[in-house]
């Protein structure tokens, strides 16, 4: 069974239209939460760390919240750049490699 | 030059080769990091370095041999790969490995494939 499972796997939006993107968790203890943007041919980028249920994190159109069972990575008005894969990781347990989402695709069109 | 550079960004090579992949970072971490990625699939961590002293090894193939000569540079050392280790292969840096909460910082891979 996965531990870390992010839905859907991809996701075809218009530029303007608001959507989530979820990841959800089966471990307790969570640690911190993690959520990166990948482009084509390039490595991760963090955007953020989340550490406790009810913590919400901005940047730009995107806002990542928690709870203790998933997070979800708001994007509002979404453009045409915002296309890439969305990571989502964890740890919970100290001493623990972070565990990786399978990751979103986002493909927002004009 | 910033952020985690790794070279070649591009590499084939056959099942007898032996090859090695390099990666230095230039923001002052102390944890080095080797990933798999391979489509469908979550990333795998293969190797941590923290301060040098490789700190996890996640039951790797013998044929894939890491080195972390100093706390900016990482190699990954190829011999007798399989067709099926043909990935993108990502170094990552990050202030502390120990407990894992200090957010990785990748560079942009090099893209494998074994003919």
């Amino acid at each position: 069974e996965d531990q870390v499972t992010q839905s859907p796997e991809a996701l075809r939006l218009q530029e303007g239209e608001s959507s989530s993107l979820n990841c959800s968790y089966t471990v307790s203890g969570l640690r911190g939460l993690f959520w990166y943007r990948q482009d084509p041919g390039k490595g991760p980028e963090f955007l953020f760390t989340l550490y406790s249920a009810g913590e919400e994190k901005e940047k730009e159109r995107l806002k990542a919240t928690l709870t203790k069972k998933e997070s979800f990575l708001h994007i509002t008005a979404p453009k045409p750049e915002d296309s890439a894969t969305y990571l989502c990781a964890l740890t919970f347990r100290a001493g623990t490699a972070l565990i990786f989402g399978k990751g979103t695709t986002l493909s927002v069109s004009s | 030059e910033t952020g985690v550079t790794q070279t070649p960004r591009h590499l084939v090579m056959g099942m007898t080769n032996k090859k090695s992949l390099k990666c230095e970072q230039h923001l002052g971490h102390n944890a080095m990091y080797w990933y798999k990625q391979s489509a469908k699939k979550p990333l795998e961590l293969m190797f941590v370095y923290s301060l040098e002293e490789r700190v996890e090894n996640n039951s790797v193939p013998s044929r894939f041999s890491p080195e972390c000569p100093n706390s900016s540079h990482l190699f990954l050392h190829l011999h007798t790969l399989q067709p099926e280790d043909s990935a993108l292969y990502l170094c990552a840096s990050s202030q502390d490995s120990q407990g894992w909460d200090s957010p990785l910082h990748f560079g942009n891979g090099t893209r494998l494939t074994v003919t």
